[in-house]
């Protein structure tokens, strides 16, 4: 069964270092996107990819970079991790929409709980 | 810029009927979904709109008023593991990215 994974699912780091956070989608979906889930603010848009070689910001994406060199993944780069960026990170994943469809939700991968001391 | 509100938190009873309401003010909108989130789990989905009116999936329904920015969630004859957060998000016409609301958390009593 097609699936989306994140590596690792907790994971404690110190403040100023470089953490990166794996997402891994069997789905073959174009479309990959990161977030950031805190009490009260709901799920924050990070960076985002419509495909291959292509990266772009989200809403909440300073001190985040991602890469996309395959379709499988985009992983999440934290260059100076934060005491700010302690939260948990969703990865999701979905087709492109295309005209004449008009359903294209996102699946979600289970989650990384990052704290930052 | 887009906002998306919702209620913070409700409660109801095993075997009633609940509606959480979404309200959006965005550009571009194309189409609302309803996503279903348990404490420490992924979002999962659970409808879609695009066109206004009436969704209906067993038990859940959803509605949609393009004109008014409004959606509301139904959840008919609760049960307790309904009790989670309930999520509304906005897809925005051509982008395939979505803005969500801060979610309702639902908490079904005995």
């Amino acid at each position: 069964d097609a699936e989306i994974t994140q590596s690792p699912r907790h994971k404690i780091t110190e403040t100023g270092r470089q953490v990166t956070l794996a997402c891994h989608q069997t789905w073959n979906h174009n479309n990959m996107f990161w977030y950031r889930q805190d009490l009260g603010h709901g799920l924050r848009l990070i960076h985002y990819s419509y495909g291959v070689q292509d990266t772009n910001k989200g809403e909440v994406s300073d001190g985040y970079s991602v890469s996309r060199s395959n379709t499988e993944d985009l992983p999440l780069t934290l260059e100076s991790a934060a005491s700010s960026q302690t939260s948990v990170y969703f990865c999701a994943s979905s087709v492109s929409q295309r005209p004449g469809q008009s359903y294209n939700e996102q699946f979600f991968g289970p989650g990384t709980r990052l704290t930052v001391l | 810029g887009q906002n998306i509100d919702q209620p913070t938190e409700m409660t109801a009873t095993e075997g009633a009927i609940v509606q959480i309401n979404c309200t959006y003010q965005t550009s571009g909108f194309n189409g609302l979904f309803w996503y279903q989130q348990h404490a420490g789990e992924a979002p999962t989905f659970l409808s879609y709109n695009v066109l206004d009116g009436l969704e209906e999936k067993g038990r859940f329904s959803s509605f949609l008023s393009r004109s008014k920015g409004y959606s509301y969630l139904l959840l008919k004859e609760l049960q307790m593991k309904d009790s989670a957060s309930y999520l509304c998000a906005v897809r925005l016409y051509n982008f395939n990215k979505f803005y969500f609301g801060s979610g309702t958390k639902l908490n079904v009593k005995p």
